[in-house]
């Protein structure tokens, strides 16, 4: 069954950079994409980009272009997610989902968050 | 960019109830709609793709429907842990996609 993991919780002071990683396991990590949402404090689902798992080519919305960074480690299963410059804005959950890009536009299943609190 | 238009907002309900909640695009998306019903601290789940295939493991009672612009998704009897806030997403725009505001759906 696959599943993604997410890294715990994190407290950063503003203008510092977070990386939060997703590991798979449970399906062949280079046959899908991760795609990487957010959802701050009681709004919505937020989508910030999306790598392909196989190749490394990556898409970032317009709104974190030049600020947030997506890869993978497939000798690990894992995707990493950074995000620079942080202000009081970027706090949210980070979700990492399979899926987007070529290997279907839904996403299934979804890590379990982590949480990013950007505070001074 | 797509915008994704959820109506209602929100939505009180009683169990047993049929409901449905509708999603519109502000361009045409052909089928390439999707669902996800999200429980107050949990993780958004999958619920049904391509506006009306079923996740593996959805019960029945959810469907959806729709093409183009305007898209539905009902539940035919509300049971007890359909209680959560539902998003739609759409999925013409590889890979960056947008979701809905979401449908708080509550208990009368």
């Amino acid at each position: 069954q696959a599943q993604l993991v997410q890294s715990g919780a994190e407290v950063k002071k503003p203008g510092a950079s977070v990386k939060v990683s997703c590991k798979a396991s449970g399906y062949t990590f280079t046959n899908f994409g991760v795609s990487w949402v957010r959802q701050a404090p009681g709004q919505g689902l937020e989508c910030m980009g999306w790598i392909s798992a196989y190749n490394g080519d990556t898409k970032y919305a317009q709104k974190f272009q030049g600020r947030v960074t997506m890869t993978t480690d497939t000798s690990t299963s894992t995707a990493y997610m950074e995000l620079r410059s942080l202000s009081s804005d970027d706090t949210a959950v980070y979700y990492c989902a399979r899926g987007g890009g070529g290997s279907g536009g839904w996403f299934d299943p979804w890590g379990q968050g982590t949480l990013v609190t950007v505070s001074s | 960019d797509i915008q994704m238009t959820q109506s209602p907002s929100s939505l009180s309900a009683s169990v047993g109830d049929r409901v449905t909640i509708t999603c519109r695009a502000s361009q045409s998306i052909s089928a390439y709609l999707n669902w996800y019903q999200q429980k107050p601290g949990k993780v958004p789940e999958l619920l049904i793709h391509t506006t009306s295939t079923l996740q593996s493991g959805v019960p029945s009672r959810f469907s959806g429907s729709g093409s183009g612009t305007d898209f539905t998704l009902t539940i035919s009897s509300l049971q007890p842990e359909d209680f959560a806030t539902y998003y739609c997403q759409q999925s013409l725009t590889i890979p960056i996609y947008t979701f809905g505001q979401g449908t708080k759906l509550e208990i009368k």
